[in-house]
């Protein structure tokens, strides 16, 4: 059975700080997906993540994928408040279109 | 456009009730799928069609009946539900079941209260 795990599961930032957040999945698989929601709010999707080594890059998040490790990271670079949300990473398992979701990590961005 | 139309935003029942969900998108999605979101938790698949047949249905109880007229429509029939039922519920789309890059993009769900 797929399972994700993320950490951590709460971060609270300066503004102007960096971070990273890690999701961990236990069986292969060929995609990933990152996706933020905030407050009351429905999903959005950020990246998708295909390959090992693959790199996307938006504004002050990039994400990467190290499908050996079965990791991805999604490192925010200078934070500001904007950022405040809860991000999700999910995984599809390797038949059908079934996505398991981590746990979510809630950004809090201090001014 | 990437929009995925969800009505009611807000619904509450009672138990006894009959209630539907509905969801729509018009990218010409060949995949469509609910979710049920418990506050602070992520969010959990319920059911996928494919090519609107049920492809997927993750052992979720009878009260939960989905059906899928056409490609672009996605209902979900409530009945006789409990209050734990109660939960954000998503609605997805995503362009083709069998592709690779198959991003799901969601609706804004609607809140469901079961009294």
């Amino acid at each position: 059975e797929l399972k994700v795990e993320q950490n951590p599961l709460f971060l609270s930032m300066q503004e102007g700080k960096n971070y990273t957040i890690y999701c961990n999945y236990s069986t292969t698989s060929d995609r990933l997906y990152w996706y933020r929601q905030d407050p009351g709010k429905s999903l959005e999707s950020l990246f998708v993540l295909l390959s090992n080594g693959a790199v996307k890059q938006e504004g002050r998040l990039m994400a990467s994928l190290d499908t050996k490790a079965r990791l991805s990271t999604l490192h925010i670079t200078a934070a500001v408040h904007d950022l405040s949300a809860t991000y999700f990473c999910a995984v599809n398992t390797e038949y059908g279109n079934k996505l398991v979701f981590g746990a979510g990590t809630i950004l809090r961005v201090k001014s | 456009d990437t929009e995925v139309t969800q009505t009611p935003k807000h619904l509450v029942m009672g138990m006894t009730n009959k209630k539907s969900l509905k969801c729509e998108q018009h990218m010409g999605h060949r995949a469509m799928y609910w979710y049920k979101q418990k506050a602070k938790k992520p969010p959990e698949l319920m059911f996928v069609y494919s090519y609107e047949k049920l492809s997927i249905n993750e052992s979720v109880p009878s009260r939960f009946s989905p059906e899928c007229p056409n490609s672009s429509l996605l209902n979900l029939h409530l009945h006789a539900l409990q209050p734990e039922d109660s939960a954000l519920y998503l609605c997805a789309s995503s362009q083709d079941p069998r592709g690779r890059r198959n991003i799901q993009y969601f609706g804004a769900g609607t809140r469901l209260s079961v009294l």
